[in-house]
């Protein structure tokens, strides 16, 4: 079993869909959580971080955490063709202090 | 925000030539530094994590002899792929803590590597 599994999608949606993207894990004694976005060709983008169980928003964007559940979610809503994008899921692993993620859900808004 | 340079974004070489990839941290000090390297469409493997001042740490399967990591200063680190081969053809991504905090990795934009 992986420790961060990801589905890879690709994951399509008209303009204007609320997207949810999602991560599970399977240690719990991971504590921090991030989101990015990599468009083609080019580096990850960091969207969120948290640590903490429970939601944070930033724009379109909201984080969601249970970690009592071992479950992460992006939510974009009133998606946008710019949207489209890789989004990858990265989770600080405990005890080797080394970032973990996962394969990256490929998300395509069509106008 | 924190912003993390590399340079050059794309190169070509002949095989057997050695190829020098920087990442710089712009508006902070990196204490470490990562290297990722990214095949398409799949996710980004860790080649090893960089300290400032010491000896890379390389994963399981990396060469550190063939993928050389200097990072000789809080503000700078460099991969050089030696004696570079058609199968080192891939995306190189360097990432740094200490932008948004220490557990939080800040990108590169990548380099892509094409040998011929």
């Amino acid at each position: 079993q992986k420790e961060v599994e990801q589905d890879p999608g690709p994951l399509s949606v008209p303009e204007g869909a609320i997207v949810s993207l999602n991560c599970t894990y399977s240690n719990s004694a991971f504590q921090y959580f991030m989101w990015y976005r990599q468009y083609s060709r080019k580096g990850p983008e960091l969207l969120m971080y948290t640590y903490s169980s429970g939601n944070k928003e930033d724009g379109r964007f909201t984080a969601q955490v249970d970690k009592s559940s071992k479950y992460i979610s992006l939510f974009i809503r009133d998606s946008q063709p710019s949207d489209s994008a890789t989004y990858l899921c990265a989770i600080l692993g405990g005890n080797t202090g080394k970032l973990i993620f996962g394969q990256g859900t490929t998300l395509q808004v069509k106008p | 925000g924190a912003v993390v340079s590399q340079h050059p974004s794309w190169v070509i070489c002949k095989s057997g030539t050695s190829v020098k990839i920087e990442c710089r941290s712009l508006d902070f000090q990196a204490t470490t530094m990562f290297w990722y390297r990214q095949f398409p469409k799949q996710s980004l493997m860790l080649m090893a994590t960089s300290n400032e001042g010491s000896k890379a740490t390389y994963e399981q399967g990396v060469e550190k002899d063939k993928f050389l990591i200097n990072h000789a200063s809080l503000t700078l680190s460099t991969l050089t792929v030696t004696s570079a081969h058609p199968e080192d053809s891939s995306f190189y991504i360097c990432s740094a803590t200490g932008g948004y905090g220490a557990n939080v990795l800040t990108f590169g934009a990548g380099s892509r590597l094409t040998v011929l």
